[in-house]
């Protein structure tokens, strides 16, 4: 079945440092990247829709410049949080998109555990 | 701005029981209703996504249920074993995007 890879699964970086978020679907070609949050007891709340080779989509309250995203391949795509703080600490989380299977095609991966220190 | 709930929010059952969760979505614009089972440290794994009203679907000891007309769908598990514990996620999909519940947290002890 389709797998996706996220990497890392946790990070514990200091305040005002970025972190890289890696989201790679192995054996399929995903035209849309979702990317998502989850604070404790809530819900996973949709940050972004990114579509290969064009800006990303954000949702209402999501500051664009603090969470960039980039999907330059059909197989890759990037969230960086940049100048970190402590209440960016969460729990991330892609989903890829394989067109070609429908509502049958969100794949996610495991997630990171971002700690700002 | 889709709003689903599950309840309940946690269970623990013995092994061998049977058991059901409930997840609420607006009924308008419904387009499809999926459900997830989430272990710690991996992927969501997809279990059902369904589309039509009535529609019934089993895996195994797992079965889900839809009414799109009172928007809302049961996930039954048949004789429960440890390893089912799990987060257990339902999402409604509008378009392209999924609007995820808050999970039913099942415990199964032996």
């Amino acid at each position: 079945g389709a797998v996706v890879s996220q990497h890392p699964s946790w990070v514990i970086c200091k305040s005002g440092t970025s972190v890289k978020i890696e989201c790679r679907s192995l054996d399929f070609q995903a035209t849309t990247m979702f990317w998502y949050r989850q604070f404790p007891k809530q819900s996973l709340m949709l940050m972004a829709t990114s579509n290969e080779g064009s800006k990303a989509t954000y949702e209402q309250g999501v500051e664009k410049d603090k969470f960039l995203i980039n999907h330059a391949s059909l197989t890759l795509s990037t969230l960086t949080v940049t100048s970190a703080h402590p209440e960016d600490s969460s729990f991330y989380i892609c989903s890829a998109r394989d067109i070609g299977q429908g509502e049958y095609g969100y794949t996610f991966g495991s997630g990171t555990r971002l700690t700002v220190v | 701005i889709l709003n689903v709930e599950q309840s309940p929010q946690s269970l623990h059952v013995q092994e061998g029981d049977s058991t059901n969760f409930t997840c609420s979505f607006p009924s308008s614009n419904f387009y499809a209703l999926h459900w997830y089972r989430w272990e710690t440290a991996k992927s969501p794994e997809a279990l059902f996504v369904m589309t039509l009203n009535g529609d019934e679907k089993k895996k195994g000891r797992i079965s889900a249920t839809l009414n799109t007309k009172e928007g809302y769908s049961y996930l039954y598990i048949k004789g429960s074993q440890p390893e089912d514990s799990a987060t257990y996620l339902c999402a409604s999909s509008g378009y392209s995007t999924l609007t995820f519940g808050k999970g039913t947290m099942l415990l199964v002890s032996p």
